[in-house]
């Protein structure tokens, strides 16, 4: 079956340090890939897609990038963070035509 | 894209029929309706989808109308566990991978 991963769960970081959130889908081949983020009683602001290894759109000018290594593999970055970034991080995935997408269990990130 | 307006919140009472309806004027020829279901501190879950008429299915119904500038989403008898924000979304053409939420409406269910 799908499954999609999210890590860490939780997260507190001080202003100006560093970010890396990582997500891996495991049963699928060749899945668009998502990272969104949502803030505290806010809808999903979409941050970037994949539709492939080393193809990223991005969404929102901003200080986090993105990258996609390998196939099932999405990584969110960030070399300073800003207290603006504080949110929940989501990752998801849709495969092939399907309209359905499927949501990972997020990273709660505190900029403090 | 076409862009979504929903009611920002909507409350109800426990085994009523809840109708929540989604305007959508500038929906293109190949876009398809979505609608999802999002519980606090976790990912939005799909609910159900169609392009035009209804749409049915164990949990919900999906009624357009024939010029698919609006949808309703129709949830039967709602249980305090149906509260939740619903999000509307219309896209996927297939000229396109992107999925982008609106704000979502907030149904909220009293015993």
């Amino acid at each position: 079956s799908q499954t999609i991963h999210q890590w860490p769960a939780t997260l507190v970081q001080p202003v100006g340090s560093p970010l890396s959130l990582e997500c891996t889908v495991e049963g699928t081949s060749n899945p668009n890939l998502y990272w969104y983020r949502q803030a505290a009683g806010r809808g999903l602001q979409l941050l970037f897609y994949s539709v492939g290894i080393g193809q990223i759109s991005s969404e929102v000018p901003q200080n986090l990038s993105a990258s996609r290594p390998q196939d099932r593999q999405f990584i969110l970055s960030s070399k300073k963070l800003l207290l603006s970034d504080s949110g929940f991080y989501l990752c998801a995935f849709r495969v092939g035509n399907s309209y359905e997408q499927y949501f990972g269990p997020g990273t709660r990130l505190t900029v403090t | 894209l076409a862009k979504t307006t929903q009611p920002i919140s909507m409350d109800s009472y426990e085994g009523q029929e809840v109708n929540i309806t989604c305007s959508h004027n500038n929906i293109a020829t190949n876009d398809y309706i979505t609608w999802y279901q999002q519980f606090p501190s976790q990912g939005p879950r799909f609910i159900i989808q169609g392009y035009k008429t209804k749409v049915t299915n164990e949990v919900a119904s999906l009624f357009i109308p024939a010029d698919r500038k609006s949808s309703t989403l129709s949830l039967p008898r709602v249980s305090l566990s149906d509260t939740a924000v619903y999000y509307c979304l219309v896209g996927y053409g297939g000229a396109t991978n992107k999925l982008i939420f609106g704000t979502g409406t907030l149904l909220a269910v009293q015993p």
